[in-house]
């Protein structure tokens, strides 16, 4: 069984940073792109990041240029997305998707 | 950067009774091996998405087939033929020919 499982989301202020992590099983990990998608409350779907199987290459949103990095260990089956500089534009919940599997998303909040 | 525009935005439909929702793109989704780059995604309440459909009309797998997709260009539809409750929720169309770029959605409720 396919699981992608999202971890990492927490409630910080403006200005800081946090980490966010996805575990991946139940198929070859390291010969599958991956991406983060995020969706604000309430809101539609934004796709925040791109990263190839060999991380070769990656994109970025150009709302998140600049302040995410996207990463991924394909020994440990995980995806990787550091966030800088957070804003409470970047408010939501934060996915980890194959764009056929998705996981059930980590909660990150931006507030003072 | 592509636009998606989904009408309507929301839909009420009768179970059993056929529903239909469109999506436009703002340049052809056709690409360079002669795919189209169009995928429909369902949104239940409180889930994340789940693919229904891609390459415009090839169901997921496990998906019913009461959906169908259709469509060319920048120019697709959505069809269930006949609506059960367990389908209600946001249906979002989506783009990878350049990058990634989600319709706004239009929700489907009985």
């Amino acid at each position: 069984e396919v699981q992608l499982v999202e971890s990492g989301g927490a409630l910080v202020r403006p200005g800081e940073s946090l980490r966010l992590s996805c575990a991946v099983s139940g198929f070859t990990f390291s010969s599958y792109s991956i991406n983060w998608v995020r969706q604000a409350p309430e809101k539609g779907l934004e796709w925040v990041s791109y990263i190839s199987s060999s991380s070769s290459t990656i994109h970025y949103a150009n709302s998140v240029k600049g302040r995410f990095t996207i990463s991924r260990d394909n020994d440990k089956n995980s995806l990787y997305l550091q966030m800088n500089s957070l804003t409470p534009d970047d408010t939501a919940i934060y996915y980890c998707t194959t764009m056929d599997y998705w996981g059930h998303g980590t909660l990150v909040s931006v507030s003072s | 950067e592509i636009v998606m525009t989904q009408t309507p935005l929301s839909l009420s439909v009768t179970p059993g009774h056929p529903a239909s929702m469109s999506c436009k793109s703002s340049q052809s989704l056709l690409n360079k091996d002669g795919k189209t780059s169009l995928y429909w995604y369902l949104q239940k309440p409180g889930q994340p998405p789940q693919l229904l459909m891609y390459e415009v009309s090839t169901r997921f797998s496990g998906v019913s087939d009461r959906f169908s997709g259709s469509g060319s260009g920048t120019d697709f539809t959505l069809k269930i033929s006949r609506v059960q409750a367990e389908d209600v929720g946001v249906y979002y169309c989506m783009q990878s020919l350049q990058f990634i770029t989600f319709g706004g959605g239009t929700k489907v409720e009985i």
